[in-house]
Protein backbone atom coordinates (compact mmCIF):
# COMPACT_ATOMS: atom_id res chain seq x y z
CA UNK A 1 0.00 0.00 0.00
CA UNK A 2 0.83 3.70 -0.11
CA UNK A 3 2.92 5.37 2.65
CA UNK A 4 2.93 8.64 3.27
CA UNK A 5 5.76 10.42 5.43
CA UNK A 6 5.15 14.15 6.54
CA UNK A 7 8.02 16.52 7.91
CA UNK A 8 8.70 18.48 10.15
CA UNK A 9 5.99 17.37 13.13
CA UNK A 10 5.92 20.21 15.18
CA UNK A 11 6.96 24.07 13.22
CA UNK A 12 6.53 27.35 14.90
CA UNK A 13 6.94 30.30 13.04
CA UNK A 14 6.67 34.41 13.40
CA UNK A 15 3.61 35.86 12.46
CA UNK A 16 4.46 37.24 8.58
CA UNK A 17 6.94 34.46 7.98
CA UNK A 18 6.50 31.38 5.69
CA UNK A 19 5.88 27.89 6.48
CA UNK A 20 6.78 24.88 4.49
CA UNK A 21 5.86 21.46 5.14
CA UNK A 22 6.74 18.38 2.97
CA UNK A 23 5.50 14.97 2.28
CA UNK A 24 6.48 12.27 0.30
CA UNK A 25 4.90 9.19 -0.93
CA UNK A 26 5.88 5.84 -2.28
CA UNK A 27 2.60 4.71 -4.81
CA UNK A 28 3.60 6.18 -8.12
CA UNK A 29 0.66 5.48 -9.32
CA UNK A 30 -1.25 8.25 -6.71
CA UNK A 31 -2.69 10.66 -8.76
CA UNK A 32 -4.14 13.05 -6.10
CA UNK A 33 -3.11 14.76 -3.20
CA UNK A 34 -4.88 16.98 -1.05
CA UNK A 35 -4.01 19.24 2.09
CA UNK A 36 -6.15 19.41 5.24
CA UNK A 37 -6.18 22.02 8.08
CA UNK A 38 -7.52 20.38 11.27
CA UNK A 39 -8.54 22.58 14.43
CA UNK A 40 -8.97 21.48 18.01
CA UNK A 41 -12.59 19.36 18.29
CA UNK A 42 -12.80 19.69 14.63
CA UNK A 43 -12.54 17.12 11.58
CA UNK A 44 -10.15 18.03 8.34
CA UNK A 45 -11.21 20.74 6.22
CA UNK A 46 -9.91 20.74 2.54
CA UNK A 47 -7.58 24.00 2.20
CA UNK A 48 -5.60 23.13 -1.29
CA UNK A 49 -5.20 19.86 -3.03
CA UNK A 50 -3.61 18.80 -6.53
CA UNK A 51 -3.54 16.51 -9.11
CA UNK A 52 -0.47 14.18 -10.50
CA UNK A 53 -0.69 16.33 -14.27
CA UNK A 54 0.20 19.65 -12.47
CA UNK A 55 3.35 20.84 -10.45
CA UNK A 56 2.41 23.88 -8.71
CA UNK A 57 -0.99 25.26 -7.37
CA UNK A 58 -1.59 28.27 -5.31
CA UNK A 59 -4.49 29.81 -4.02
CA UNK A 60 -3.94 33.40 -2.32
CA UNK A 61 -1.55 32.67 0.64
CA UNK A 62 -1.41 28.45 0.00
CA UNK A 63 0.31 26.88 -2.42
CA UNK A 64 1.55 23.38 -3.42
CA UNK A 65 4.26 22.00 -5.55
CA UNK A 66 4.28 18.17 -6.53
CA UNK A 67 7.51 16.92 -7.70
CA UNK A 68 6.24 13.51 -9.34
CA UNK A 69 9.51 12.02 -9.86
CA UNK A 70 11.18 12.54 -6.60
CA UNK A 71 7.43 11.37 -4.80
CA UNK A 72 7.45 14.33 -2.71
CA UNK A 73 4.96 17.76 -2.59
CA UNK A 74 4.97 20.43 0.02
CA UNK A 75 2.43 23.33 1.58
CA UNK A 76 3.80 26.38 1.34
CA UNK A 77 1.78 29.26 3.58
CA UNK A 78 3.39 33.43 2.80
CA UNK A 79 2.49 35.83 5.31
CA UNK A 80 1.62 33.33 8.35
CA UNK A 81 -1.29 34.96 10.56
CA UNK A 82 -1.89 33.33 14.06
CA UNK A 83 -5.14 32.04 12.58
CA UNK A 84 -3.11 29.66 10.85
CA UNK A 85 -2.21 27.52 13.58
CA UNK A 86 -3.33 24.19 13.39
CA UNK A 87 -2.52 20.84 12.18
CA UNK A 88 -1.92 20.45 8.81
CA UNK A 89 -2.01 17.10 6.93
CA UNK A 90 -1.48 16.09 3.89
CA UNK A 91 -2.66 12.80 2.23
CA UNK A 92 -2.21 11.08 -1.47
CA UNK A 93 -4.70 8.81 -3.07
CA UNK A 94 -4.22 5.73 -4.88
CA UNK A 95 -5.93 4.56 -8.10
CA UNK A 96 -8.44 2.53 -5.63
CA UNK A 97 -9.58 5.84 -4.72
CA UNK A 98 -8.15 5.21 -1.02
CA UNK A 99 -6.84 7.63 0.86
CA UNK A 100 -3.60 7.71 2.79
CA UNK A 101 -2.44 10.37 5.58
CA UNK A 102 0.59 12.02 6.29
CA UNK A 103 1.32 12.08 10.27
CA UNK A 104 0.81 15.81 10.83
CA UNK A 105 2.29 19.04 11.36
CA UNK A 106 1.59 20.88 14.12
CA UNK A 107 1.53 24.64 13.08
CA UNK A 108 2.24 27.46 15.22
CA UNK A 109 2.08 31.01 14.27
CA UNK A 110 3.53 33.94 16.81
CA UNK A 111 1.64 36.93 16.89
CA UNK B 1 -24.95 22.42 0.94
CA UNK B 2 -24.78 20.73 4.47
CA UNK B 3 -21.71 19.14 5.51
CA UNK B 4 -20.92 15.34 7.32
CA UNK B 5 -23.33 14.89 10.09
CA UNK B 6 -21.61 12.58 12.86
CA UNK B 7 -23.17 11.50 15.89
CA UNK B 8 -22.44 11.26 18.91
CA UNK B 9 -20.06 13.98 19.60
CA UNK B 10 -18.46 11.80 22.52
CA UNK B 11 -18.82 8.94 23.70
CA UNK B 12 -17.58 7.17 26.92
CA UNK B 13 -17.72 3.48 27.60
CA UNK B 14 -16.08 0.37 29.68
CA UNK B 15 -13.83 -2.33 27.86
CA UNK B 16 -15.82 -4.88 26.64
CA UNK B 17 -19.07 -2.73 26.15
CA UNK B 18 -20.54 -2.02 23.08
CA UNK B 19 -21.09 1.67 20.84
CA UNK B 20 -22.26 2.50 17.18
CA UNK B 21 -21.45 5.47 15.45
CA UNK B 22 -23.99 7.07 12.83
CA UNK B 23 -22.84 9.28 9.88
CA UNK B 24 -25.20 10.91 7.32
CA UNK B 25 -22.90 12.07 3.95
CA UNK B 26 -23.49 14.75 1.94
CA UNK B 27 -26.28 14.50 -0.30
CA UNK B 28 -25.25 12.83 -3.66
CA UNK B 29 -21.99 11.53 -2.19
CA UNK B 30 -21.58 7.92 -3.49
CA UNK B 31 -18.44 7.14 -1.66
CA UNK B 32 -18.14 7.03 2.51
CA UNK B 33 -14.91 6.50 4.16
CA UNK B 34 -14.65 5.98 8.35
CA UNK B 35 -11.33 6.35 9.88
CA UNK B 36 -9.78 6.28 13.27
CA UNK B 37 -7.81 8.96 13.85
CA UNK B 38 -5.63 8.20 17.29
CA UNK B 39 -4.40 11.43 19.19
CA UNK B 40 -1.33 12.93 17.53
CA UNK B 41 -1.50 10.90 14.31
CA UNK B 42 -3.01 11.37 11.01
CA UNK B 43 -6.66 9.24 10.11
CA UNK B 44 -6.73 5.71 9.21
CA UNK B 45 -8.53 4.09 6.68
CA UNK B 46 -10.99 1.53 8.35
CA UNK B 47 -13.72 1.00 5.57
CA UNK B 48 -14.62 2.48 2.41
CA UNK B 49 -18.14 2.01 0.99
CA UNK B 50 -19.07 2.99 -2.79
CA UNK B 51 -22.88 3.16 -2.19
CA UNK B 52 -24.03 0.40 0.12
CA UNK B 53 -21.05 -1.97 -1.25
CA UNK B 54 -17.50 -1.91 0.36
CA UNK B 55 -14.82 -1.21 -1.60
CA UNK B 56 -12.19 -1.71 1.23
CA UNK B 57 -11.93 -3.08 4.72
CA UNK B 58 -8.52 -4.56 4.90
CA UNK B 59 -8.09 -2.35 7.81
CA UNK B 60 -11.02 -3.08 10.07
CA UNK B 61 -10.48 -5.24 12.78
CA UNK B 62 -13.14 -7.30 11.77
CA UNK B 63 -13.19 -9.12 15.12
CA UNK B 64 -14.62 -6.78 16.90
CA UNK B 65 -15.48 -3.99 14.49
CA UNK B 66 -18.31 -3.74 12.10
CA UNK B 67 -19.91 -1.19 9.95
CA UNK B 68 -22.74 -1.21 7.05
CA UNK B 69 -24.49 1.39 4.65
CA UNK B 70 -27.75 -0.42 3.63
CA UNK B 71 -29.37 1.69 1.42
CA UNK B 72 -26.13 3.26 0.38
CA UNK B 73 -26.86 6.86 2.08
CA UNK B 74 -26.15 6.83 5.96
CA UNK B 75 -23.73 4.63 7.91
CA UNK B 76 -23.05 2.87 11.05
CA UNK B 77 -19.96 1.74 13.13
CA UNK B 78 -20.22 -0.65 15.47
CA UNK B 79 -17.28 -1.98 18.07
CA UNK B 80 -18.02 -5.07 20.01
CA UNK B 81 -16.39 -5.27 22.39
CA UNK B 82 -14.32 -2.19 23.09
CA UNK B 83 -10.58 -2.23 23.85
CA UNK B 84 -8.37 0.50 25.55
CA UNK B 85 -6.62 0.94 22.56
CA UNK B 86 -9.67 2.30 20.68
CA UNK B 87 -10.06 5.32 22.38
CA UNK B 88 -9.85 7.46 19.54
CA UNK B 89 -12.18 10.09 17.11
CA UNK B 90 -13.68 8.65 14.43
CA UNK B 91 -14.23 10.24 11.68
CA UNK B 92 -16.62 9.86 8.90
CA UNK B 93 -15.97 11.33 5.05
CA UNK B 94 -17.71 11.47 1.97
CA UNK B 95 -17.10 12.70 -1.52
CA UNK B 96 -18.38 12.52 -5.06
CA UNK B 97 -17.27 8.99 -7.20
CA UNK B 98 -15.75 11.10 -10.05
CA UNK B 99 -11.35 11.18 -10.11
CA UNK B 100 -9.77 14.01 -8.12
CA UNK B 101 -12.82 14.80 -5.99
CA UNK B 102 -12.05 15.76 -2.59
CA UNK B 103 -13.43 14.05 0.82
CA UNK B 104 -15.34 16.10 3.51
CA UNK B 105 -15.04 15.30 6.77
CA UNK B 106 -17.36 15.41 9.70
CA UNK B 107 -16.08 16.73 13.18
CA UNK B 108 -15.81 13.01 14.35
CA UNK B 109 -17.18 11.16 17.67
CA UNK B 110 -14.31 11.23 20.39
CA UNK B 111 -14.40 8.04 21.93
CA UNK B 112 -13.22 7.10 25.35
CA UNK B 113 -12.91 3.66 26.89
CA UNK B 114 -12.18 3.28 30.45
Amino acid sequence: GENVEQHPSTLSVQEGDSAVIKCTYSDSASNYFPWYKQELGKGPQLIIDIRSNVGEKKDQRIAVTLNKTAKHFSLHITETQPEDSAVYFCAARNTGNQFYFGTGTSLTVIP
Amino acid sequence: EAGVAQSPRYKIIEKRQSVAFWCNPISGHATLYWYQQILGQGPKLLIQFQNNGVVDDSQLPKDRFSAERLKGVDSTLKIQPAKLEDSAVYLCASSLTSPHQPQHFGDGTRLSIL
